[in-house]
C-alpha cells in the first residue's frame, strides 16, 4: 500500500488568489491523479500528472486553470488558480499502479477549499 | 466506455441490521471492482476489491460484496450494521485493459441507533 500525505488539508482563500496543493507518498508510483470532489458527491477527474512532461487533463479542465507539477514519482502539485466561489470543493490526488490494474487506488485525505 | 451505478442516494439501516449497498456496473471485458469507503472530512479508504476467483469478496471491518456477473452486480452487504459504518460509499470499477477507475455517484449510509 501506498501512504499519502496531501497538504494543506483545508484553507479558505479570496476569490482571484491561487492555492498550490501538494501530494507526496512514500513510495514511487507510476500513476498520480487530481480530483474533484463537491461535498457529499462522486469524484470528477481534473487530470493524470505525468512524471517529466505536461499533465493529462479531462474535457472541462485546462492547464491555465489547473496548473499540475509532478517533478518525480513521489510528489505532485495542483494549483487551483484565479479563485472563484465555484472553485470551493474537496480536492484529492490519488495513486495506482498502472502495470498493475488489478490493485487499489489509494487517495491522500483531501484539501477542502472554500473560496469567498 | 465503462460506467458505474449507484441507485440510491441514501441507505437508512438500524444499528445490528444486515445493511446493503447497491452497484452495477458496464465494461467491456472481464470487470475489476472495488469498494471505498469516505468518513467525513477524509480521503477515500479502499474496503475490498474483486479480481477474479470466488464471487463472495470479503474485506475491512466485516464488509463483503458478492459480485453478480450475469446481473453486473457488485452489491456491499453487512451481517450487522454499526452507527460508526455511517458514511459516504463509493464503487468503482476499471476493465481489465487497466483503464481508468470509474466511480459511481456514491452512497450515502446512515445507521442509526
Amino acid at each position: 500500500s501506498a501512504v499519502i500525505s496531501q497538504k494543506p488539508s483545508r484553507d479558505i482563500c479570496q476569490r482571484g488568489t491561487s492555492l498550490t496543493i501538494q501530494c507526496q507518498v512514500d513510495s514511487q508510483v507510476t500513476m498520480m491523479f487530481w480530483y474533484r470532489q463537491q461535498p457529499g458527491q462522486s469524484l470528477t477527474l481534473i487530470a493524470t500528472a505525468n512524471q517529466g512532461s505536461e499533465a493529462t487533463y479531462e474535457s472541462g479542465f485546462v492547464i491555465d486553470k489547473f496548473p499540475i507539477s509532478r517533478p518525480n514519482l513521489t510528489f505532485s502539485t495542483l494549483t487551483v488558480s484565479n479563485m472563484s466561489p465555484e472553485d470551493s470543493s474537496i480536492y484529492l490526488c490519488s495513486v495506482e499502479d498502472s502495470a498493475r490494474p488489478n490493485t487499489e487506488a489509494f487517495f491522500g485525505q483531501g484539501t477542502r477549499l472554500t473560496v469567498v | 466506455a465503462q460506467s458505474v451505478a449507484q441507485p440510491e442516494d441514501q441507505v437508512n439501516v438500524a444499528e445490528g441490521n444486515p445493511l446493503t449497498v447497491k452497484c452495477t456496473y458496464s465494461v467491456s471485458g472481464n470487470p475489476y471492482l472495488f469498494w471505498y469507503v469516505q468518513y467525513p472530512n477524509r480521503g477515500l479508504q479502499f474496503l475490498l476489491k474483486y479480481i477474479t476467483g470466488d464471487n463472495l469478496v470479503k474485506g475491512s471491518y466485516g464488509f463483503e460484496a458478492e459480485f453478480n456477473k450475469s446481473q453486473t452486480s457488485f452489491h456491499l452487504k453487512k451481517p450487522s450494521a454499526l452507527v460508526s459504518d455511517s458514511a459516504l460509499y463509493f464503487c468503482a470499477v476499471r476493465d481489465n485493459a487497466g483503464n481508468m477507475l470509474t466511480f459511481g455517484g456514491g452512497t450515502r449510509l446512515m445507521v442509526k441507533p
